[in-house]
């Protein structure tokens, strides 16, 4: 069973145009965070949210707006996509706050968004 | 697989030697410091984790040193087996605050 899902695994769009990739953990983790890692492999934290509660905002453009409906999910919504937004998306979950408590972080696999 | 034009590091190792992976940080006030593995195609994933009160710390088949005074960190990786290759990561925290800052990765390849 994989802990950590996203869908979509790959995201072909034009500028302008607003998607979601959605995040589901089946860990029981009460904390869940967005990561990009850009065409460097530069990987920087977006968001975390911990028990459906906002935590880690990082400087993200307002056109991302993370939504959690329960513990379980976390999706990614981006309006107004940018050439600039390309880069693999990836979700991740712990049980508690990450590195806080020194929680292992489990990722998924990656969300690959191409903006043309 | 790979962006074009990206130019990680690397790291060439035959397989069954030990490998040394480097990272320097930069901030002095890190204390917690985390290498992950990522595997082509997938998510980072956490090997192992060192305090800064702490200049050694062993897994199994990797080791973590630190040295604080040139903010030096290393992961070994004793009897690399083509499994390992991947990008190696290092991150690094100031305890109490929810931020890990990433450093650029090394992609480590296993000749067989």
């Amino acid at each position: 069973d994989t802990a950590v899902s996203q869908t979509p695994k790959y995201l072909v769009t034009q500028m302008g145009n607003d998607k979601s990739i959605k995040c589901e953990q089946n860990l029981g983790h009460d904390t869940m965070y967005w990561y990009k890692q850009d065409s460097k492999k530069f990987l920087k934290i977006m968001f975390s949210y911990n028990n459906k509660e906002l935590i880690i905002n990082e400087t993200v453009p307002n056109r991302f707006s993370p939504k959690s409906p329960d513990k379980a999910h976390l999706n990614l919504h981006i309006n107004s996509l940018e050439l600039g937004d390309s880069a693999v998306y990836f979700c991740a979950s712990s049980q508690d706050l990450f590195p806080v408590r020194q929680e292992t972080q489990y990722f998924g696999p990656g969300t690959r968004l191409l903006v043309l | 697989g790979e962006s074009v034009g990206l130019h990680l590091p690397t790291l060439s190792v035959q397989e069954g030697d030990n490998s040394i992976i480097n990272c320097a940080y930069s901030n002095s006030a890190s204390d917690y410091f985390i290498w992950y593995k990522q595997e082509s195609g997938k998510g980072p994933q956490f090997i192992i984790d060192i305090r800064s009160n702490m200049d050694k710390r062993q897994g199994q088949r990797v080791t973590v040193l630190l040295n604080k005074t040139v903010k030096h960190l290393s992961l070994q990786i004793a009897a690399t087996q083509p499994g390992d290759s991947a990008v190696y990561f290092c991150a690094e925290n100031i305890e109490g605050y929810q931020k890990v800052t990433f450093g650029t990765g090394t992609k480590l390849q296993v000749i067989p």
